[in-house]
């Protein structure tokens, strides 16, 4: 059973260019979150995915960030008109639809985007 | 809302020594918390989990925590360090509920020296 992918590893962007950021959760899995793990600090929560609906955004910055999970394909997250300051490694994790139970989120290899 | 503090942003033990890594948490409603760990350039692999289900919690690579509610912590412990724990290391809280997002603590990297 594969992991979290998600591609590119690397992504590097001039400012004001647009960043596509792609997820693909494990196998069976239906939810998915997005981090952002600025340099010297810890996973900031962004937003929460399940299937064609966002659930929670509360972590999302308020313009140019998007975040979709299609019904078919990958979950994206997108930056319009890249900044400097959005240079970070972003992180999606996935876990499965389980009632009742704390499920573990399973983490993949992140995406590190540099602003030049 | 929730929150976790980690004490030292670095800890440098010697092979063989015991690890100890320090989270404290705050929550208005009974937590669940983690440990992961990152190492250089990949994503986040989970070390343990509690939920509730007992306080002294054993993961993998023999890592163990045990969540004090009267002291709010929940400290990761390793009898004895070998080389390949250099990593860094994340605890996160999750409240119960609908919110599922984890809160995590800004880490703390620790270096095993030989």
């Amino acid at each position: 059973n594969a992991g979290v992918m998600q591609n590119p590893r690397h992504l590097v962007r001039r400012r004001g260019q647009e960043a596509r950021l792609r997820c693909s959760p494990m196998k069976g899995h239906s939810h998915v979150y997005w981090y952002r793990q600025l340099p010297e600090e810890g996973l900031k929560f962004m937003v929460y995915l399940q299937k064609e609906n966002i659930i929670d955004e509360s972590g999302m910055p308020k313009e140019r960030f998007s975040a979709e999970f299609p019904k078919e394909g990958p979950s994206i997250l997108r930056i319009q008109q890249v900044v400097r300051g959005d240079s970070a490694a972003y992180f999606c994790a996935s876990s499965p639809q389980k009632a009742g139970a704390v499920d573990e989120q399973f983490f993949g290899p992140g995406t590190r985007l540099t602003v030049l | 809302a929730q929150s976790v503090t980690q004490l030292g942003s670095h800890v440098s033990v010697s092979e063989g020594a015991l690890v100890l890594l320090r989270c404290n948490y705050s929550s208005s409603v009974p937590p669940y918390l983690f440990w992961y760990v990152q190492y250089p350039n990949q994503g986040l692999q989970l070390l343990l989990k509690y939920t509730s289900a007992a306080t002294l919690v054993k993961g993998i690579n023999g890592f163990e925590a045990e969540f004090k509610k009267s002291e709010t912590s929940f400290h990761l412990t390793k009898p004895s360090a070998h080389m390949s724990d250099a990593a860094e290391y994340f605890c996160a809280v999750r409240g119960s509920g609908s919110a599922r997002q984890l809160t995590f603590g800004s880490g703390t990297q620790l270096t095993v020296l030989p």
